[in-house]
């Protein structure tokens, strides 16, 4: 089993609809977890951070379900702008060693 | 302010030939360092990383070498390469997030394509 796994894709969505993204995680004692970004032949780059609680950041929203080892992004009011490769990092406590990635969910917003 | 410097963007080599791809930060010491490679259409593997001068620890066996002569200064070597070496080189550093963890500010990355 993938330490960290989601959904491929690719996922096509037409401007303004609501899509949301998975990932499960094995690693039970993880404890920082990230939404990264990666346009086409770029750098990954934070797209935010997860939370227990759960945050939004504007029409994004994060949440974490530890006790079943699951996160979540999910996007609102898809832009043409939000197509790119999404990827869900995790990290354990105090490691600053290494983060696990995700190989990523592929977005495409149509318009 | 904190940043990543990576080079060359893209690079073609011939089958057999050296590499060196360097990356440097600014505005921090004693960053832990990371040289990822991210074939077409993959995820990220983490090759190498460093948590401090002239410590390495690496990842994965595989034709490639990494050093860091400078606090600052990541370097990724291969004195031959292959095919298989082709891939999108990001050189990263740790970076503790508001205290939520460590997560990574990537280099803009190298293209490696060998032929």
């Amino acid at each position: 089993r993938k330490e960290v796994e989601q959904d491929p894709g690719p996922f096509n969505v037409p401007e303004g609809a609501t899509v949301a993204f998975n990932c499960t995680y094995s690693n039970s004692a993880s404890q920082s977890f990230f939404w990264y970004r990666q346009d086409c032949r770029k750098e990954p780059k934070l797209l935010m951070s997860v939370y227990s609680s759960g945050n939004e950041d504007g029409r994004f929203t994060a949440q974490l379900n530890r006790a079943s080892q699951y996160i979540s992004l999910l996007i609102r009011d898809s832009k043409l702008s939000d197509s790119a490769t999404y990827l869900c990092v995790v990290n354990m406590r105090g490691s600053a060693r290494q983060l696990t990635f995700g190989s990523g969910t592929q977005l495409t917003v149509l318009p | 302010s904190q940043t990543i410097h990576q080079w060359p963007a893209t690079l073609v080599q011939p089958v057999g030939s050296p590499l060196s791809l360097e990356c440097t930060v600014e505005g921090t010491s004693n960053p832990n360092l990371y040289w990822y490679r991210q074939a077409a259409g993959r995820g990220l593997q983490l090759l190498f990383y460093s948590v401090g001068i002239g410590q390495i620890s690496s990842e994965v066996p595989q034709n490639l070498s990494a050093s860091r002569p400078q606090d600052r200064q990541f370097i990724l070597s291969s004195k031959k390469l292959l095919l298989s070496d082709s891939g999108f080189y990001l050189c990263a550093w740790s970076v503790l997030f508001r205290g939520d963890g460590y997560g990574y500010t990537f280099g803009s990355g190298t293209r490696l394509t060998v032929v």
